[in-house]
This record gives structure tokens, sequence and C-alpha cells, in this order.
């Protein structure tokens, strides 16, 4: 069965405590890898695509890798407003949906 | 550009009434999907329409769900009866290009629906 499980379910931080959130996952022929990042009320904003083993992105404090079972999104001494829910996705080969984890809850205390 | 719009933004129904969910997606954008999430659960894809056309609606749960998209632009999710299970926040998402994996999908802010 297609899957994708994110860990930890939450996370809280030191300002300037560097971690790294997991997604790990299993499908058959995978298009792509996003990220997104969600606020309380909001929908989930898109932060990155990976589309192969190996490949890295990049965006302020946040760096997004790829392997061939789980993808790592690390956060550079983060501050309070990366406080957020990050959401991972994949689409697969077959169709256009995304599957998605359940996501991992940071917070980030001054 | 203004983003994915949704409304209502909340919505509270009695068992076996009918809500009707609105999507206005980025102009421009063929493709529309639907998704929800339910208390505790993940997000479930629901459906994906390109221009006025269903390309995808196998995630939708049971013959209660009705989507539709008028002369290809805004989108609606009408949910007639409603039961207790079908409480969630449901999102509306559009993109330009189907899969458009480099820029991701452009996601409403959602309709946060409980059924009493």
């Amino acid at each position: 069965e297609d899957q994708v499980t994110q860990s930890p379910e939450a996370l809280r931080l030191q300002e300037g405590e560097s971690s790294s959130l997991n997604c790990s996952y299993t499908v058959s022929g995978l298009r792509g890898l996003f990220w997104y990042r969600q606020d309380p009320g909001k929908g989930p904003e898109f932060l990155f695509t990976l589309y192969s083993a190996g490949e890295e992105k990049e965006k302020e404090r946040l760096k997004a890798t790829l392997t061939k079972k789980e993808s790592f999104l690390h956060i550079t001494a983060p501050k309070p407003e990366d406080s957020a829910t990050y959401l991972c996705a994949v689409r697969m080969d077959s169709n256009y949906q995304l599957i998605w984890g359940a996501g991992t809850k940071l917070i980030i205390k001054p | 550009e203004a983003g994915v719009t949704q409304f209502p933004s909340h919505s509270v129904i009695e068992k076996g009434q009918t809500v009707t969910l609105r999507c206005d997606p980025i102009s421009g954008h063929d493709n529309l999907y639907w998704y929800r999430r339910v208390m505790g659960k993940e997000i479930k894809f629901l459906l994906h329409f390109v221009k006025e056309s269903k390309q995808d609606e196998s995630g939708m749960p049971n013959n209660r769900f009705l989507a539709e998209r008028t002369g290809g632009t805004y989108s609606t999710l009408k949910v007639q009866p409603a039961e207790l299970e079908d409480s969630g926040v449901y999102f509306c998402a559009s993109s330009q290009v189907a899969g458009t994996a480099h820029y991701g999908y452009t996601f409403g802010s959602g309709t946060r629906l409980t059924v009493v």
C-alpha cells in the first residue's frame, strides 16, 4: 500500500537549535516529493519539490534532501516564526493525486 | 495575483442537511483539486478537475458527495445529506499545469465543516 509516514509527530526546539524532520515513503513510481508548511487556519503553503534521490533544495533556514526511501527537512538555527506544521506529500507516476503524511508540528521557543 | 479562495470558511450543519462548499481557483488555472482532512487523519485526495471535466474522482467517499465545475472556473462540492463522519477541513487547490511538480499546488485556506 502506498504510504507516507512523518516523524516525529511534534518537535519543540529552542530558538537557534537545529534539527531535522523525517518523511519516509513507500510508493510505486515516485514522480515527486513535496514539502509544505501549514499555519493554523491556513492551507498548506508550498516549500519544495524533490524529484530524485540525491537531490537537495534550500530556502532560507530550510534544506530538503531525498533518498530512495525517505526525505529530510533540515532546519538550521530556527526562529519562532518557523513554528508551523510541516507536511510531506508524494505524487506517483500513475496519477496527479498527492498522498500526504500526517505532518510534524514544529514549535520554536524564543 | 489573487490566491485560491474558499467559502464559507466555517460551516456548522445538522446531520441530514445539505451543504455546498465553493472554491475559486487562481485565474487561468485549468486544474482544480479537492482534498479533505478529517480529525486526526492525513489529508486525503477527493477529486481533480481539468477545466470543467472530472479527470479523477477516485477519492470521492460515496455518492453523497457531488462536485461540479461550471465553465471551468469556480467549483462547488455539495454534501447531501451530511453525516457526522463528513466533519473535517475541505481544501481546494489549483495549478496551471496538471501535476506541476516544480511550483507545487496552491491551496486555499479551507472550509471547516462541522456536522452535529
